[in-house]
């Protein structure tokens, strides 16, 4: 079964600081990685993804998560936060080699950035 | 939000009603989702095709009901079976598995808020 977990429902941090939101997974076999992020009654925007390859990917607006196949996390960072990244994400898998063919999503973090 | 759009944005529904929401993509992708975001709970899966013509149930698919008939156009219809039917519908759309398109990105619309009076 495909599962994603996303311990924490809130996240507070400084603008500036660095931010992490975490995210680990269970899937068979070897895993597509996503986030999302969610803006107030907007859709779901694209962040970045991991297909193979470099463990740590780079995203839009300065986002990178690093693959971490030992531990099955796929944890989101920015080293500088700013008041604008405020929003809701989502990480979401789905297997590689076979299994369904839809995404699976976290619950969603909220991430607060504090001015 | 991309090349995928819904309407209506906001929707109210009373007791009793079917309404349909409206998705529509000039992505030429051959794959369509439907999914349903409560708060707290993520996004859940209601429907999805791979193909015009075609489409398979998914999580929480008891209350709803959709048509495939054009590859630019997947419509959700809430009917009056599903009991809490307030919920915000989003829509996404991708390249299909069979065009090999198992790691692309979903891409989604900008979502129906769907309140029931």
């Amino acid at each position: 079964a495909q599962s994603v977990a996303q311990p924490e429902d809130q996240v507070n941090v400084a603008e500036g600081n660095p931010l992490t939101v975490k995210c680990t997974y269970s899937v068979s076999g070897n895993p597509y990685l996503f986030w999302y992020v969610q803006y107030p009654n907007r859709g779901l925007q694209f962040l970045l993804k991991y297909i193979t390859g470099d463990n740590l990917v780079k995203g839009s607006y300065g986002f990178e998560a690093e693959f971490n196949k030992s531990q099955t996390s796929f944890h989101l960072k920015k080293p500088s936060a700013l008041v604008s990244d405020s929003a809701l994400y989502f990480c979401a898998v789905k297997g590689a080699e076979g299994g369904a063919n839809n995404l699976f999503f976290g619950t969603g973090t909220r991430l607060t950035v504090i001015p | 939000d991309g090349g995928i759009t819904q309407s209506p944005k906001y929707l109210f529904r009373k007791e009793g009603q079917n309404v349909t929401l409206s998705c529509e993509q000039n992505l030429n992708h051959d794959a369509m989702y439907w999914y349903r975001q409560d708060p707290g709970q993520g996004l859940r899966l209601i429907y999805y095709s791979q193909i015009v013509n075609d489409f398979q149930k998914g999580d929480i698919a008891e209350g709803y009901s959709v048509s495939r008939e054009k590859k630019e156009s997947f419509p959700l219809t809430v009917t009056s079976a599903q009991k809490n039917p307030t919920a915000f519908y989003l829509c996404a759309s991708k390249q299909a598995e069979w065009r090999g398109g198992r790691s692309d990105t979903q891409y989604f619309g900008p979502g129906t808020r769907l309140t029931v009076l």
